[in-house]
């Protein structure tokens, strides 16, 4: 089974603070994303990557950025959280480039900043 | 962004009844049509990864097909159980990406 981790399930942070959230994957997928998910909205991506070192902006990259150092782990970094991005973060990854194939997700991180 | 629309917002049925509910989605630059079955405190998991027009896809009591002309697919639940309760999401494959849909809850009760 292919199994997505996040490093924390809930997350509470001051506005001003840098945070840092993880996510690590097993199987080898080549693409990974972030995206965020808010009452009566879908999911809004936010980065992805399709390689090591690789990054490409998602719909609402504004805010956020993202290190992929290892093909298992992505990162998604708030330099300065702010009120407005509290928020359930999920992580997905993917077994190769295109999107006629399933993402599977982690848990999602709920991160409150107050 | 493009507008990917889920109806209805949520669902109650009765345990053991039918039920279906509505992913629409731009109609142009069509690559691929997921759904995906979101419990409470779990992660989001795929049910259907579809691709062509006319494509239907099943999984025990769940059904799904699409429509890329007319820019619409059904997700249908024969004989609606508790554990179906959750929220199924829609997302729209284009130009690399997925847009998500807001999701259809369904709460099945006993």
């Amino acid at each position: 089974d292919v199994k997505v981790t996040q490093s924390s399930r809930y997350l509470v942070k001051r506005t001003g603070e840098k945070v840092f959230l993880e996510c690590v994957q097993d199987m080898d997928h080549e693409n990974m994303f972030w995206y965020r998910q808010d009452p009566g909205l879908g999911l809004r991506l936010i980065y992805f990557s399709y390689d090591v070192k690789m990054k490409e902006k998602g719909d609402i990259p504004e805010g956020y950025s993202v290190s992929r150092e290892k093909k298992e782990r992505f990162s998604l970094i708030l330099e300065s959280a702010s009120t407005n991005q509290t928020s359930m973060y999920l992580c997905a990854s993917s077994p190769t480039s295109g999107i006629s194939y399933e993402q599977y997700f982690g848990p999602g991180t709920r991160l409150t900043v107050t | 962004i493009l507008n990917v629309e889920q109806s209805p917002q949520s669902l109650h049925v009765q345990e053991g009844d039918s039920t279906n509910f509505t992913c629409s989605f731009p109609s142009s630059n069509f690559y691929a049509l997921h759904w995906y079955r979101w419990e409470t405190a779990k992660s989001p998991e795929a049910l259907f990864v579809m691709t062509l027009n006319g494509d239907e896809k099943k999984k025990g009591r769940i059904s799904a097909t699409l429509n890329t002309k007319e820019g619409y697919s059904y997700l249908y639940i024969k004989g609606s159980q508790p554990e179906d309760s959750a929220t199924y999401l829609c997302a729209f494959g284009s130009w690399g990406k997925l847009q998500f849909g807001a999701g259809t809850q369904v709460v099945v009760t006993p």
